[in-house]
């Protein structure tokens, strides 16, 4: 079936410090979307990107979507300490593409 | 506004005990999803309801797994005979879209444990 992958599985920056968290798929997506979870929290939808290539920024947040569609990143400058959380990425599959398959995430600590 | 809210937020069953857990999603969304996260996992599709009608139920795990939303609104999610491996976080998110790309709002979870 679809796989979505993400690595790193844990990243520990110093305050300031830049972020990277990279998703792959084993299959083309038609989009992806990118969802943070605060520790004992939910997930809060980010952002959702469509097209090939496309490039969309969040304040200190940057998403790229690969040209081929099958990875994604999420880029953050100089963290803080409100960064803090789980990263996912997430793909749809389905026939009506309702339904979407998380990667295992990747959780960020950011120390003060 | 209010958003999604799940009951109860925490569920201690027996096992071989049904559950039945609750999600009120935001009003006027058309679809809503459940899913399971196990600690430290990303969550895991369930099943997928657009208005009344239950389109996809792939990742339900077993035939213990039942869920409805009979007037399109709320749903319930119903475990029979719990066992251990049930433990975790059940999600429920809804979304105002009907079909295409769109954003899921998660509810706060029920947090199952089965001991």
């Amino acid at each position: 079936g679809q796989q979505v992958m993400q690595i790193p599985q844990y990243q520990h920056v110093q305050e300031g410090e830049d972020f990277t968290t990279y998703c792959n798929s084993s299959t083309t997506l038609s989009n992806i979307q990118w969802y943070k979870q605060r520790p004992g929290g939910h997930p809060v939808f980010l952002i959702q990107l469509v097209k090939s290539g496309e490039v969309k920024k969040q304040k200190r947040l940057t998403f790229q979507f690969g040209e081929a569609k099958k990875n994604s990143s999420l880029h953050i400058t100089a963290t803080q300490t409100t960064d803090v959380g789980t990263y996912f990425c997430a793909g749809p599959i389905g026939y009506y593409g309702q339904n979407f398959v998380f990667g295992p995430g990747t959780r960020l600590s950011v120390l003060p | 506004g209010a958003g999604v809210s799940q009951s109860p937020r925490y569920k201690v069953a027996k096992r071989g005990q049904d559950v039945a857990l609750r999600c009120d999603p935001i009003s006027g969304h058309v679809s809503l999803f459940w899913y399971q996260q196990a600690l430290g996992q990303g969550p895991e599709f369930l099943t997928y309801f657009q208005n009344e009608a239950q389109l996809d139920k792939s990742g339900l795990p077993s035939d213990r797994f039942f869920a409805e939303r009979p007037e399109g609104s709320v749903s319930t999610l119903k475990i029979q005979r719990t066992q251990q491996e049930d433990s975790a976080v059940y999600l429920c998110a809804s979304s105002l879209a009907r079909t295409g790309p769109y954003e899921q709002y998660f509810g706060p979870g029920t947090r199952l444990t089965v001991t």
